[in-house]
């Protein structure tokens, strides 16, 4: 079964910080991993979008890391501010199944001043 | 620029009643989408549309129909509404031209309580 799942579900950090959210994945055929922010009461927005061969990929003060052999994914957020509150969400597409998109629950990350 | 709105962004209807909620993108994308997002689940795709006069179900797609006249509009139409169809709903475009790594942009949402 297709399925992402994210750690930890909710997070508090004090701004200027640094933090790391996690996702591993079994999705088959894999064909890219996405990293969405959510504000309160919005839409989803992209920050990345990785293919299989591609380790590492840059936003900002965001930097997404995947290992594709181990199926996993990270979300680096660099010297955190009361902006970076929001729910982060990994999604995979599948390949070839028509756009098909997997999402998981989302990291609740909450920047405390 | 170029958007997704959807409307109204707050709806309150009662069971039984036929709903309709609103999808309009200016980006001129041939793909757009209908997502649900409760608590405990990620969004699940209701229904989907790769171009006018194209539709498909998705992985949650009882109770509801979506209609593709023209490339601007994706309507999702709840048939009677039911207390387990209280949720928050988003509409997505995405180009069809972009090898796979297209990105879905999100409409702001749709809140509806079913009573």
């Amino acid at each position: 079964k297709n399925q992402v799942e994210q750690s930890p579900q909710s997070l508090i950090i004090l701004e200027g910080k640094n933090c790391t959210l996690q996702c591993n994945y079994t999705v088959s055929p894999f064909s890219n991993l996405r990293w969405y922010k959510q504000d309160t009461g919005r839409g989803p927005v992209s920050l990345t979008i990785m293919t299989f061969s591609e380790n590492t990929k840059s936003n900002g003060r965001y930097t997404a890391t995947l290992d594709a052999d181990t199926k996993q994914s990270s979300l680096h957020i660099t010297a955190s501010q009361l902006s970076d509150s929001a729910s982060y969400i990994c999604v995979v597409r599948v390949y070839n199944q028509g756009g098909k998109l997997i999402f998981g629950q989302g990291t609740e990350l909450s920047v405390k001043p | 620029d170029a958007e997704i709105t959807q409307s109204p962004r707050h709806k309150i209807t009662e069971t039984g009643r036929q709903v309709t909620l609103a999808c309009h993108q200016t980006w001129n994308h041939n793909n757009m989408f209908w997502y649900r997002q409760d608590l405990g689940h990620g969004l699940r795709l209701i229904h989907y549309s790769y171009g006018v006069q194209d539709t498909n179900k998705g992985e949650v797609s009882d109770g509801y129909s979506v209609s593709r006249s023209n490339t601007e509009d994706l309507p999702l139409t709840l048939e009677s509404a039911a207390s387990s169809q209280t949720s928050v709903y988003f509409c997505a475009s995405s180009d069809s031209n972009s090898g796979g790594q297209e990105t879905q942009y999100f409409g702001p949402g749709t809140r509806l309580l079913v009573l």
